[in-house]
C-alpha cells in the first residue's frame, strides 16, 4: 500500500539558518504530494502541494518539488523564523478516493 | 467563505461508552474524510463520505461509523470505546474532484479513561 517516510525530529535551527526536512513515498500510480504544518493545538494547514513529476510546490518561503525518479517531495526554506516552529507533515494522495496518507511528522523549533 | 468546524473541541469519555463526534464543512465543499491523529503520530484515515455514501474505509474496525447529511455536515461515531481510542479526531472537506485540496478542522480531542 501507500506509505510516507519523513526524516524524524526533533529538528532545532536558529533563526535564518536553512530548512530542509526529508520526504520520501511508495505509492502505486502517480500521487499528488503535499505538505502540511501543524501548529501547537490546531488542526492541518496546507503549506505547499504539486500533482505530477518536476513540479514545485511553493509557499511562504518553503519550496518543495516532486522528484518521481527518487520518489521524494524534500521541503526547503532558505531562511527560518521562530513563527515557523511547528509540526510538519509529508503526505500523498491517490487512489479512487484521494485518501491522504501521512508521514509520522517532522517537530521544527527555531530558537532566536 | 467558512471552514471546517469541528465539535466539540475536547471531550472525555469512559471505556465501553459510546461517542458522537461532529463536523461542518466548508461551505461548497461535498465529500468529507475523517482521520485520527494519535499522540505524536500522523493522521490516519479512517473514511470518506461522498453524497451520504462511505467511498473509503481505512484499516479501522466497524465501531467507528459515519454519517454524511445533505448539508454535506458529517458525523463520527464511536461505539465500545477503549483507551487506545484517545487521540485527536480530524475532519477535512473537499470538493469532489476540485483540485483545491482538503481543508482540516481543528479536531476534536478524545480521550477515553
Amino acid at each position: 500500500g501507500d506509505s510516507v517516510t519523513q526524516m524524524e525530529g526533533p529538528v532545532t535551527l536558529s533563526e535564518e539558518a536553512f530548512l530542509t526536512i526529508n520526504c520520501t513515498y511508495t505509492a502505486t500510480g502517480y500521487p499528488s504530494l503535499f505538505w502540511y504544518v501543524q501548529y501547537p493545538g490546531e488542526g492541518l494547514q496546507l503549506l505547499l502541494k504539486a500533482t505530477k513529476a518536476d513540479d514545485k510546490g511553493s509557499n511562504k518561503g518553503f519550496e518543495a518539488t516532486y522528484r518521481k525518479e527518487t520518489t521524494s517531495f524534500h521541503l526547503e526554506k532558505g531562511s527560518v523564523q521562530v513563527s515557523d516552529s511547528a509540526v510538519y507533515f509529508c503526505a500523498l494522495s491517490g487512489g479512487s478516493n484521494y485518501k491522504l496518507t501521512f508521514g509520522k511528522g517532522t517537530l521544527l523549533t527555531v530558537n532566536p | 467563505e467558512t471552514g471546517v468546524t469541528q465539535s466539540p473541541t475536547h471531550l472525555i469519555k469512559t471505556r465501553g461508552q459510546q461517542v458522537t463526534l461532529r463536523c461542518s464543512s466548508q461551505s461548497g465543499h461535498n465529500t468529507v474524510s475523517w482521520y485520527q491523529q494519535a499522540l505524536g503520530q500522523g493522521p490516519q484515515f479512517i473514511f470518506q463520505y461522498y453524497r451520504e455514501e462511505e467511498n473509503g474505509r481505512g484499516n479501522f474496525p466497524p465501531r467507528f461509523s459515519g454519517l454524511q447529511f445533505p448539508n454535506y455536515s458529517s458525523e463520527l461515531n464511536v461505539n465500545a470505546l477503549e483507551l487506545d481510542d484517545s487521540a485527536l479526531y480530524l475532519c477535512a472537506s473537499r470538493l469532489f474532484g476540485g483540485a483545491s485540496g482538503y481543508t482540516f478542522g481543528s479536531g476534536t480531542r478524545l480521550t477515553v479513561v
